[in-house]
């Protein structure tokens, strides 16, 4: 089965630091999503990205989160300036078709964000 | 703001069934997703369910949903020791695939040989 691949597993940075979590979806989807879980807290979703734009935001992806499909393959989530509370699992997903067609979403597994 | 609550932990042994329970609070959720994390893995679809269903039933796989109390399960039938994981219950109040799907802290399931 397709999956999507995400790089690095674990990363770990410097508190203001800039870090950029790269995810491959499945070749042939359209709609890309990042998710992140605190240690102990539930899933949340952070941005849906659709045809080179954001389609939706939470209100956790402020100024200092954006993404990018910088080609036609990979889809990456940048943080500027990272913070301790950014540590987090990041969850990476896409799907073929869009939101109100209950397309199956995966999910990559996850790169393990370690702010020190 | 919408929530999902699920219980932390499960323990049942090989062969019993599981249920799995969750509720959430936006009665304007359109689809009620259940998810299965294995260690080190991502996030699968395990099923879903539309809300004007009551039921739906995948192989081993039982999903109740009583929308009246907000209330959906997941019953695994014959549980085997490679269903341990964590259980997810997700909505989406517009529907569709990952528009803004609202997690709960998921279930931990542990299959005692």
């Amino acid at each position: 089965e397709p999956e999507v691949t995400q790089t690095p597993s674990h990363q770990v940075t410097q508190m203001g630091q800039e870090v950029i979590l790269r995810c491959v979806p499945i070749s042939n989807h359209l709609y890309f999503y990042w998710y992140r879980q605190i240690l102990g807290q539930k899933v949340e979703f952070l941005v849906s990205f659709y045809n080179n734009e954001i389609s939706e935001k939470s209100e956790i992806f402020d100024d200092q989160f954006s993404v990018e499909r910088p080609d036609g393959s990979n889809f990456t989530l940048k943080i500027r300036s990272t913070k301790l509370e950014d540590s987090a699992m990041y969850f990476c997903a896409s799907s073929n078709r869009g939101p109100s067609t209950n397309e199956k979403l995966f999910f990559g597994s996850g790169t393990q964000l370690s702010v020190l | 703001g919408e929530d999902v609550e699920q219980s932390l932990f499960l323990s049942v042994r090989e062969g019993d069934s599981s249920v799995i329970n969750c509720t959430y609070t936006d009665s304007s959720s359109t689809y009620l997703y259940w998810y299965k994390q294995e260690p080190g893995a991502g996030l699968q679809l395990l099923t879903y369910i539309f809300s004007n269903m009551d039921m739906k039933q995948d192989q081993r796989l039982t999903v109740l949903l009583n929308k009246k109390d907000k209330h959906l399960s997941l019953r695994i039938a014959d549980t085997q020791t490679g269903d341990s994981a964590i259980y997810f219950c997700a909505e989406s109040p517009r529907g569709g695939a990952g528009n803004m799907l609202t997690f709960g802290g998921g279930t931990r399931l542990m299959v005692k040989p």
